[in-house]
């Protein structure tokens, strides 16, 4: 079983538009969780440290749920800007584990 | 922010040949480094971590003796590709933690990655 996992998408959703997408992983004594965005051929950048409580950033919210193992972003009023592949990424002894990441394509 | 640099971004090389890249953490040092590996649609894959001083720490299935890494100072890892092959072909990347960011975890800057396509 990978330790990553996440739907690959693609998730095509209009301006506007609410997308959300989680991410499972499977070791649960995982310590901290990301989600990085990534443009086409291009480096990871974070997008957003994942907090037990969970968290918001303007328009996106990360989530987390320990009992069930998986992390979920939350894309509010989508943008064609948002547009991107967003990576999952979960630190097991200090070493960070992707997933291969879901694609999000914003229409106008 | 805490700014890595990888060099260069584009190589294309033949079969056989090694290729050289370079990570440097331009404004933090970075006892340590990681060098991924990303294939078309697929995950970045934790190939080594590079650590100052000593030798690197490769992951399972990594052949240490075809990606050899140096890191030979606080700023600079250098992984090196040797007898590449056209299944070597990849987008390379490295990055660097920022313990100033915090605690142990920091939080991990990439490099611009490195397209390596081999002939």
């Amino acid at each position: 079983r990978k330790e990553v996992e996440q739907d690959p998408g693609p998730f095509n959703v209009p301006e506007g538009a609410t997308v959300a997408f989680n991410c499972t992983y499977s070791n649960s004594a995982s310590q901290s969780f990301f989600w990085y965005r990534q443009d086409c051929r291009k480096e990871p950048k974070l997008l957003m440290s994942v907090y037990s409580s969970g968290n918001e950033d303007g328009r996106f919210t990360a989530q987390l749920n320990r009992a069930s193992q998986y992390i979920s972003l939350l894309i509010r009023d989508s943008k064609l800007s948002d547009s991107a592949t967003y990576l999952c990424a979960v630190i097991n002894d200090y070493k960070l584990s992707f997933g291969a990441g879901t694609t999000v394509t914003v229409r106008a | 922010g805490a700014v890595v640099s990888q060099h260069p971004s584009w190589v294309i090389c033949k079969s056989g040949t090694s290729v050289k890249i370079e990570c440097r953490s331009l404004d933090f040092q970075a006892t340590t480094m990681f060098w991924y590996r990303q294939f078309p649609k697929q995950s970045l894959m934790l190939m080594a971590t590079s650590n100052e001083g000593s030798k690197a720490t490769y992951e399972q299935g990594v052949e240490k003796d075809k990606f050899l890494i140096n890191h030979a100072s606080l700023t600079l890892s250098t992984l090196t590709v040797t007898s590449a092959h056209p299944e070597d072909s990849s987008f390379y990347i490295c990055s660097a933690r920022d313990l100033r960011a915090g605690g142990n975890t920091g939080e991990l800057f990439f490099g611009e990655g490195s397209r390596l396509t081999v002939l």
